[in-house]
């Protein structure tokens, strides 16, 4: 069985680009749900990607945008860069959708924005 | 607002002793949580869930409990051993969406 993979592992960015984050989940697992975890602090709610649609979005501004593709594997785009978007995004892949579920994580992309 | 917090940031012990790890809920409407483990350069690893309709679950050297009088959860770690230094963190899994994490507990264990 294939555990959930992200990349690139490490990416530097300067203020106002625009950045593409990668993840395959794990095998038979359908739903993708991505997260940002500052230093120090516990992961925080992105969005959550169930057949191709975005089923669920937390307090992130439109920038952060994503897509979900038929093989259940996902991107995280963001755009205009800002320095506070320096983090560590996580990408969890589960099967179940509704009633919760174990949500299996990548090892994550290390973003710095300059 | 909602949130899942942990009492203490860090806890320090002994190898071969029980660790205790603490975590308030604010949602009384919350129904499944979740423990996980961060070790460095890792994403979370899932150690242990419950869900409201159970006080206690067992998983090998873990358990967890859950008052729901008090909204409060707790991981405790049996033997606990160099290995099991890590970042900590209770979640609450949110309509089967979000997961919703506290600021954890940072782990440290002494041989």
């Amino acid at each position: 069985e294939t555990g959930v993979t992200q990349s690139p592992t490490h990416l530097i960015k300067t203020r106002g680009q625009q950045v593409t984050l990668r993840c395959s989940s794990q095998s038979g697992h359908n739903t993708v749900s991505w997260y940002q975890q500052a230093l120090g602090q516990g992961p925080q709610f992105i969005f959550q990607y169930y057949r191709e649609e975005e089923n669920g979005r937390g307090n992130f501004p439109p920038r952060f945008s994503g897509l979900q593709f038929p093989n259940y594997s996902s991107e995280l785009n963001v755009n205009a860069l800002e320095l506070d978007d320096s983090a560590l995004y996580l990408c969890a892949s589960s099967l179940v959708l509704a009633g919760g579920g174990e949500q299996f994580f990548g090892p994550g992309t290390r973003l710095t924005v300059l | 607002g909602e949130s899942v917090g942990l009492h203490l940031p860090t806890l320090s012990v002994q190898e071969g002793d029980n660790s205790i790890i603490n975590c308030a809920y604010s949602n009384s409407a919350s129904d499944y949580f979740i423990w996980y483990k961060q070790e460095s350069g890792k994403g979370p690893q899932f150690i242990i869930d419950i869900r409201s309709n159970m006080d206690k679950r067992q998983g090998q050297r873990v358990t967890v409990l859950l008052n729901k009088t008090v909204k409060h959860l707790s991981l405790q770690i049996a033997a606990t051993q160099p290995g099991d230094s890590a970042v900590y963190f209770c979640a609450e899994n949110q309509a089967g969406t979000a997961l919703i994490f506290g600021k954890g507990t940072t782990l440290s264990v002494s041989s």
